[in-house]
């Protein structure tokens, strides 16, 4: 088993230009997430998919979109990029919300 | 609302000595509580867990939390130090009511030979 992959691992965007970044799992979790991790911040959680075909907000859900694809796929969009959403971004499942959640790789983003 | 704090941001320990990393919590319900660590450039991995049950809980790579409900403390042991211990770790709260996890800011651990 993969675990949680997540497309790209590296990126630079200029501001304004737009991305997706892909993630999946092949665990069969109901639920998955997106957190942004900054120096000092811990994680923060962006979007979250409580079960296929919802989504709700994080903490910090502002300049950002997503799309539960289906079961094993959970997109995160950034529809026009801003320097202040250089971070590393990752993705994570778990079985339920109180569950083990288990993390990719991440994706070092850099907005110029 | 839940929230995690984690006391020191750097914590710095001699190779064979005891790691002591804490946490505090604040959760409205009985908390599920996590310890996760992160090695450079990589994701996190769980290291341990407390749902319910007996409170002294064992992880991997020799580590070990209690769960101290009347502090409201979930603080990270090991006994002896090594160099591989290096790393990131993060404390993780979750409650009823709240579908995801929310993580303290972090401790990172430097461990000198």
């Amino acid at each position: 088993n993969a675990g949680v992959t997540q497309t790209p691992k590296f990126q630079v965007l200029k501001t304004g230009q737009s991305m997706t970044l892909q993630c999946a799992q092949d665990m069969n979790h109901n639920s998955m997430y997106w957190y942004r991790q900054d120096p000092g911040m811990g994680l923060r959680l962006i979007y979250y998919s409580a079960s296929e075909g919802t989504t709700d907000k994080g903490e910090v859900p502002n300049g950002y979109n997503v799309s539960r694809l289906n079961k094993r796929e959970f997109s995160l969009r950034l529809e026009s990029a801003a320097p202040s959403q250089t971070s590393v971004y990752f993705c994570a499942s778990s079985e339920g919300g109180r569950d083990t959640q288990y993390f990719g790789p991440g994706t070092r983003l850099t907005v110029l | 609302a839940q929230s995690v704090t984690q006391l020191g941001s750097h914590v710095s320990v001699s190779e064979g000595a005891l790691v002591l990393l804490r946490c505090n919590y604040s959760s409205s319900v009985p908390p599920y509580l996590f310890w996760y660590v992160q090695y450079p450039n990589q994701g996190l991995q769980l290291l341990l867990k407390y749902t319910t049950g007996a409170t002294l809980v064992k992880g991997i790579n020799g580590f070990e939390a209690e769960f101290k409900k009347s502090e409201t403390s979930f603080h990270l042991t090991k006994p002896s130090a090594h160099m591989s211990d290096a790393a990131e770790y993060f404390c993780a709260v979750s409650d009823t009511g709240r579908r995801a996890l929310t993580f303290g800011s972090g401790t990172r651990l430097q461990v000198q030979p």
